[in-house]
């Protein structure tokens, strides 16, 4: 019934070594977004996909890379993860950029922690 | 630019009224939205209004629009221990393509 799905859940990676969160989607949504969350702050949009239109936020590290190889998958690739880059990484999608009633659907996060 | 403020922790206790506070300042925002997020959960989308609404009721929610004053509230009545979440305002404008966060609102029921 899930219909965003995020995996892992929980992800420990080393310092320094690349790691990647995986997104999917059973909506055929157009749009999939990546949002930071650390602890205490507003969700952060990092980039998002439009169809396979990539839009990334001006703010974004280089850090931060995404890959949408279909409709139904997007990932999230952090080349070289830093103690700073802890935090919950949360997936959305939405039908189309004008949200509407329908504002997006989440998955329920990976929470990455750097060692 | 965009900016959506929210004041961070609420404590009530079981069955009374909750309130929850949010100021954006984007006069063309066109839907404002709240969202519930449970611990070590995402966020679910709780309920909506569009910017030519006063109110909007669903259920124990009460949504409640100032345009004049850029003040969004949301009500939930009767609140119950599983209402303890962290509630996010976001705001979507006329000319944007992404929802704007506040930082959430702790919400704490006492039984």
């Amino acid at each position: 019934d899930a219909m965003v799905i995020q995996n892992p859940r929980y992800q420990v990676t080393q310092f320094g070594k690349p790691v990647t969160l995986s997104c999917s989607q059973t909506l055929n949504h157009n749009v999939m977004y990546w949002y930071q969350q650390k602890s205490s702050q507003a969700p952060k949009l990092l980039f998002h996909y439009y169809d396979k239109d990539f839009n990334n936020e001006a703010d974004t590290p280089d850090n931060f890379q995404s890959r949408r190889p279909n409709t139904s998958f997007c990932f999230l690739d952090i080349r070289s993860p830093g103690l700073g880059d802890a935090a919950m990484y949360l997936c959305a999608t939405s039908r189309d950029s004008g949200v509407g009633s329908y504002g997006y659907t989440f998955g329920s996060g990976t929470r990455l922690t750097v060692v | 630019g965009e900016d959506v403020e929210q004041s961070l922790f609420l404590s009530v206790r079981e069955g009374d009224s909750s309130v929850i506070n949010c100021t954006y300042t984007d006069s063309s925002s066109t839907y404002l939205y709240w969202y519930k997020q449970e611990p070590g959960a995402g966020l679910q989308l709780l309920t909506y209004i569009f910017s030519n609404m006063d109110m909007k009721q669903d259920q124990r929610l009460t949504v409640l629009l100032n345009k004049k004053d850029k003040h969004l509230s949301l009500r939930i009545a009767d609140t119950q221990t599983g209402d303890s979440a962290i509630y996010f305002c976001a705001e979507i404008t006329e000319y944007g393509n992404k929802l704007v966060f506040g930082a959430g609102t702790i919400l704490r029921v006492k039984s």
